[in-house]
């Protein structure tokens, strides 16, 4: 089915480590964003992109990397994991016209 | 630098009755103002936009907003709450134009409709 998935839905890990969350999309839309939801800050946007090959910075980008070598593929990698980072994080995409379409979410657990 | 605020953590309402959930924006040119909903342990989904045109807007569920460029607010309502509404809720905003901007959100509205 077309749509926007994020794997895993949960993940724990340790401080330091690297862990990456994926994000695929079956719209072949041009922009992907990362958000952040934390408990009273809302969606704070990490990092996004606009086409393959080209992204930029949010509001919150420190700790965090993203690449888009390909249109449907937007991983976000925490390259040291910090507890601050213990978050729900989204993915979502958009064409330029229509709204945003999310993924269901990773709830990701820093130990 | 565009913004957004819900000034409102929570609203309770009983069911039957009519909701309001406030949204105010700051942005230097035309804005596109959105709200989504987002049920437990989901992502958000889209509940109705502005980009131009008719100030009240109305989307999916019987949700309508209204556009006040003067106040520049953005508030969503629904003459009759459900049970079934009550989840949180998201306003957000982006600069007409700028393609290349991202959705900037609110901190979210916690609806509480009881039966």
């Amino acid at each position: 089915d077309a749509g926007i998935t994020q794997s895993p839905r949960y993940k724990i890990t340790e401080t330091g480590r690297q862990v990456t969350l994926m994000c695929h999309q079956t719209w072949s839309h041009s922009y992907m964003f990362w958000y952040r939801q934390d408990l009273g800050h809302g969606l704070r946007l990490i990092y996004y992109s606009a086409a393959a090959d080209i992204t930029d910075k949010g509001e919150v980008p420190d700790g965090y990397v993203v690449s888009r070598s390909k249109t449907e593929n937007f991983p976000l990698t925490l390259e040291s994991a910090t507890r601050s980072q213990t978050s729900v994080y989204f993915c979502a995409s958009w064409d330029g016209g229509s709204p945003l379409h999310f993924g269901n979410g990773t709830r990701l657990t820093v130990t | 630098a565009q913004s957004v605020a819900q000034p409102e953590d929570q609203v309770n309402v009983a069911e039957g009755n009519p909701l309001t959930v406030k949204c105010t924006y700051s942005v230097s040119g035309n804005p596109y103002l959105f709200w989504y909903v987002q049920y437990p342990n989901r992502g958000l989904q889209f509940l109705l936009k502005y980009i131009t045109g008719d100030n009240l807007v109305k989307g999916s569920y019987g949700f309508e907003a209204e556009f006040n460029k003067s106040q520049t607010s953005f508030h969503l309502k629904k003459p009759s709450a459900l049970v079934s509404d009550s989840a949180l809720y998201f306003c957000a905003v982006r600069e007409g134009g700028q393609a290349g901007t991202a959705l900037i959100f609110g901190k979210g509205t916690t609806l509480s409709v009881s039966s």
